[in-house]
């Protein structure tokens, strides 16, 4: 089974500062999909980025950017010019590739404090 | 806002009661997925529809239960509510086939609490 480890329970940045949540994971799969979810204090998931394990190109969004490292099976994200409304808890998610069924499997969570 | 919605938005039910949680996909997703979120935890999967048929459960037990119309939208049955069933119920869908097939979007969430 997929295990998804965030190390890092809460992190915190200086507004227009840049942070790096990690995240690790643990497969024995080739074809997989790697995401981050941002859950403000409205508890709704929202999609911040997404990585195809086939593409060696890290995928970016704006000021969001992650370091997919395939074999060492990392997958962190950066937040460049940090801003208030990025202050909440991310996750870092796994999906099988390959078929229509995809549960995803979540890390535990990383609490994000956002400092003007 | 991803369009997919859910209701109730909060719900307070008994120890031994039943309770229902409804999901509307977001227009053209034709999957579902639903996951159960303790409080500080993130999400665990319970189960996922596609085509109206269960196609894939994590390990909860079969009081846990669902269905999808011909609409796509959904429902998540749980029956003999336990005290551990308090938590966040996020719904989650994925377009039809094409590149973001595998990719889930999410609802606001029931928060449901057991007494």
């Amino acid at each position: 089974a997929q295990t998804v480890t965030q190390s890092q329970p809460e992190m915190s940045v200086q507004e227009a500062e840049t942070v790096t949540l990690s995240c690790t994971y643990d497969t024995s799969e080739s074809d997989y999909y790697l995401f981050w979810y941002k859950q403000p204090p409205s508890r709704q998931m929202i999609l911040v980025i997404r990585q195809e394990a086939y593409k060696q190109q890290n995928a970016t969004e704006n000021r969001f950017s992650v370091n997919f490292q395939k074999a060492a099976k990392s997958f962190s994200l950066k937040i460049s010019d940090s801003q208030l409304g990025d202050a909440a808890m991310y996750f870092c998610a796994y999906r099988s590739g390959g078929t229509s069924y995809g549960k995803l499997t979540f890390g535990q969570g990383t609490i994000l404090t956002v400092h003007p | 806002e991803t369009g997919v919605t859910q209701s109730p938005t909060h719900l307070i039910k008994t120890r031994g009661q039943q309770v229902t949680l409804r999901c509307s996909s977001q227009s053209g997703h034709n999957t579902v997925s639903w996951y159960q979120q303790a409080l500080g935890q993130g999400p665990q999967f319970i189960f996922q529809y596609y085509r109206e048929e269960e196609n894939g459960r994590g390990n909860f037990p079969p009081r846990f239960s669902g269905l999808q119309f011909p609409n796509y939208s959904s429902e998540l049955n749980v029956n003999a509510l336990e005290l551990d069933d308090s938590a966040l119920y996020l719904c989650a869908s994925s377009p039809v086939a094409g590149v973001s097939q595998e990719t889930q979007y999410f609802g606001p969430g029931t928060r449901l609490l057991v007494l």
